[in-house]
């Protein structure tokens, strides 16, 4: 069965300090990889997503960027922190095609990384 | 993405009682998702729906897909504690990507 894991589950930064939170996939090939920001008390706001290995798509400009350096690893990244990113950052993953359990439209959500800026 | 119209915003339950939420959209979509948040975690699929009119169930959770594909509803039915959470609808179209809706939270009543 496919697996989902981020890291880490929380971290406090400090403002203008780097980023590098990491999401990785078991049990799929060639996933499409999604990464999401939660504000608190707000929904899904979809960042960057990813149809393959090198490919990214930005859907809201901002400090942060992403990278897919290997078929299921996606890494979300920022060169200097600002409060505004604080929140509850989640990757995802949908499957290509249909699988066995799973068809291409449904996304499956990792635990999530619980970002402090201060 | 497109906007999606989730309500009520939020509701209050009591054990045993049915409840029914529901998105709307000014768009088609394809693909209509309902997914769970509890607190501190990532959201959780419940149910899946492809077809204009289809009707899904997974335990007491039933779904349906509205047949002019602009609609969808969840109704849980026989309210446990355990169902609180933030439920969120979400359509597909064939683009790789969702819309969501805001999310209704779902809390006990006193």
């Amino acid at each position: 069965s496919q697996t989902i894991h981020q890291w880490p589950a929380t971290l406090v930064q400090p403002v203008g300090s780097p980023l590098s939170l990491e999401c990785t996939v078991e049990g799929t090939s060639n996933p499409n990889l999604y990464w999401y920001r939660q504000a608190a008390g707000r929904g899904l706001q979809l960042l960057f997503y990813s149809v393959g290995i090198g490919q990214i798509s930005s859907e809201v400009p901002q400090n942060l960027s992403a990278s897919r350096p290997q078929d299921r690893q996606f890494i979300l990244s920022s060169k200097k922190l600002l409060l505004s990113d604080s929140g509850f950052y989640l990757c995802a993953w949908s499957g290509l095609a249909g699988g066995p359990d799973f068809t291409y439209n449904e996304q499956f959500f990792g635990p999530g990384t619980r970002l402090t800026v201060l | 993405g497109q906007q999606l119209n989730q309500s009520p915003q939020s509701m209050f339950i009591q054990e045993g009682e049915d409840v029914s939420m529901n998105c709307t959209s000014s768009s088609i979509f394809n693909t209509w998702l309902w997914y769970k948040q509890e607190p501190g975690e990532g959201p959780v699929l419940l149910i899946a729906l492809y077809k204009a009119g289809e009707l899904t169930s997974n335990g007491r959770l039933t779904a349906q897909f509205g047949i002019t594909r602009k609609d969808s509803f969840l109704n849980i039915s026989a309210s446990i504690p355990s169902d609180v959470g933030i439920y969120f609808c979400a359509g597909g179209t064939n683009d790789y990507k969702l819309s969501f809706g805001a999310g209704t939270t779902v809390t006990v009543r006193a």
